[in-house]
């Protein structure tokens, strides 16, 4: 099955910097990669996804690119701001239409921004 | 956001107490999933259904039942658990499972087994 390898598992930046979060998945087949949001205290919140289709997608200040040839697909959130501080998870899956119930997440990174 | 509500919020239960978790989803989403966060550990899909009908059982042992008699509602089913079940159990739903909409997950049930 499908294996997900995220890092860094916490990382702590200063307000302003940008930070960057790394998955690793080992299933060629996966077509569908979403990025989830986690506060404390507070359900998982899809922030962006993209597909196997594109390398690259942006939304403001997040970011996610994706490599099908090495298998990896990175986060890249910019001007990091204290509410950015939350647990992000990436996923990966599989299937003609991108298959959200055999999602399989990464460990989750903790990100911390220092005002 | 209140698509997705779970109840309780919080359960402490015995090893040998019975109880039930209940999902609700107001987003007329047609599938629903149950899944289980425990610290530093991925997120791990337990069941899905789809319609009413459960399309996936991840080799959830049989101390967890789930139960879905609409669209709308999921519950979990608990007995006879083991310390090491405590975690958080998100429950979530989409519209349907393979069109690769987004799933909308609920605030979750911390389930503590002692």
């Amino acid at each position: 099955g499908e294996n997900v390898e995220q890092h860094p598992s916490t990382l702590s930046v200063q307000e302003g910097d940008s930070a960057v979060i790394k998955c690793t998945y080992s299933d060629s087949a996966s077509n569908y990669f979403p990025w989830y949001k986690q506060e404390l205290g507070k359900r998982p919140q899809l922030i962006i996804d993209i597909r196997s289709n594109v390398g690259e997608k942006k939304d403001q200040r997040i970011a996610v690119t994706l490599n099908k040839t090495a298998k990896h697909f990175s986060l890249h959130i910019t001007e990091t701001q204290p509410e950015d501080s939350a647990v992000y998870f990436c996923a990966a899956s599989r299937g003609s239409g991108g298959s959200n119930y055999k999602l399989t997440f990464g460990k989750g990174t903790l990100l911390t921004v220092n005002p | 956001e209140t698509g997705v509500t779970q109840t309780p919020r919080h359960l402490v239960m015995g090893m040998t107490n019975k109880k039930s978790l209940k999902c609700e989803q107001h987003l007329g989403h047609n599938a629903m999933y149950w899944y289980k966060q425990s610290a530093k550990k991925p997120l791990e899909l337990m069941f899905v259904y789809n319609f009413k009908e459960q399309t996936e059982n991840n080799s959830v042992p049989s101390r967890f039942s789930p139960e879905c008699p609409n669209s709308s509602h999921l519950f979990l089913h608990l007995h006879t658990l083991q310390p090491e079940d405590s975690a958080l159990y998100l429950c979530a739903s989409s519209q349907d499972p393979d069109s690769g909409n987004t799933i909308y997950f609920g605030e979750g049930s911390w389930l503590t087994v002692v």
